[in-house]
């Protein structure tokens, strides 16, 4: 079974510095990764997705994030932490598909908590 | 039009009750999912349409009917909750494969059962 884990419950950065919100894999053939965030009282926002051979992936607001086979890891990154990116943030993945029409299930990670303090 | 819209936002009902929350989207997506999450929690599937038809249903106990009765509308009939189904329920819709690969996610409702 496909499966993700975030190892941190809460990560606190200051506003201007780096931040990074972990996430490692579990897959039995090719990955299909994503970063989703949720703001208070909203649904989750897509961020970005692994795409195979891009081991830095580019998405929304500024984030980033780095796929590394070997860590089995797919940390989410920001240079420049703002304010209002406190939120949850979810590591996610899909099964494979199982052909023809099917759409494949996502499973999430337990979520961390992003606080950016001015 | 890139919303999925969820109503209503929020549900009070009794255990006896009988009541829908409804899930609408407009951007031709063949694939729509329910989610219950509980708060600071991870969403959690339900169910799965795929092209109006239900393809995955997590053990999902039968007080919960999804019905999807076309491509752009999804439904999920509620009937004698308990309590513990008090949660954010959360419809998403999709589109496979490929760099655009993502899922779209409504709002929520805010149940509450007494």
């Amino acid at each position: 079974a496909q499966s993700v884990a975030q190892p941190e419950d809460q990560v606190n950065v200051a506003e201007g510095n780096p931040l990074t919100v972990k996430c490692t894999y579990s897959v039995s053939g090719n990955p299909y990764l994503f970063w989703y965030v949720q703001y208070p009282n909203r649904g989750l926002q897509f961020l970005l997705k692994y795409i195979t051979g891009d081991n830095l992936v580019k998405g929304s607001y500024g984030f980033e994030a780095e796929f590394n086979k070997s860590q089995t890891s797919f940390h989410l990154k920001k240079p420049s932490a703002l304010v209002s990116d406190s939120a949850l943030y979810f590591c996610a993945v899909r099964d494979e598909d199982a052909g023809g029409t099917s759409y494949g299930k996502l499973t999430f990670g337990q979520g961390t908590i992003l606080t950016v303090h001015p | 039009d890139t919303e999925v819209t969820q109503t209503p936002k929020h549900l009070v009902m009794g255990m006896t009750n009988k009541k829908s929350l409804k899930c609408e989207q407009h951007m031709g997506h063949r694939a729509m999912y329910w989610y219950k999450q509980k708060a600071k929690k991870p969403p959690e599937l339900m169910f799965v349409y795929s092209y109006e038809k239900l393809s995955i249903n997590e053990s999902v106990p039968s007080r919960f009917s999804p019905e999807c009765p076309n491509s752009s509308l999804l439904n999920l009939h509620l009937h004698a909750l308990q309590p513990e189904d008090s949660a954010l329920y959360l419809c998403a819709s999709g589109q496979r494969g490929g760099r655009n690969e993502k899922l779209f996610f409504g709002s929520g409702t805010q149940l509450s059962v007494l």
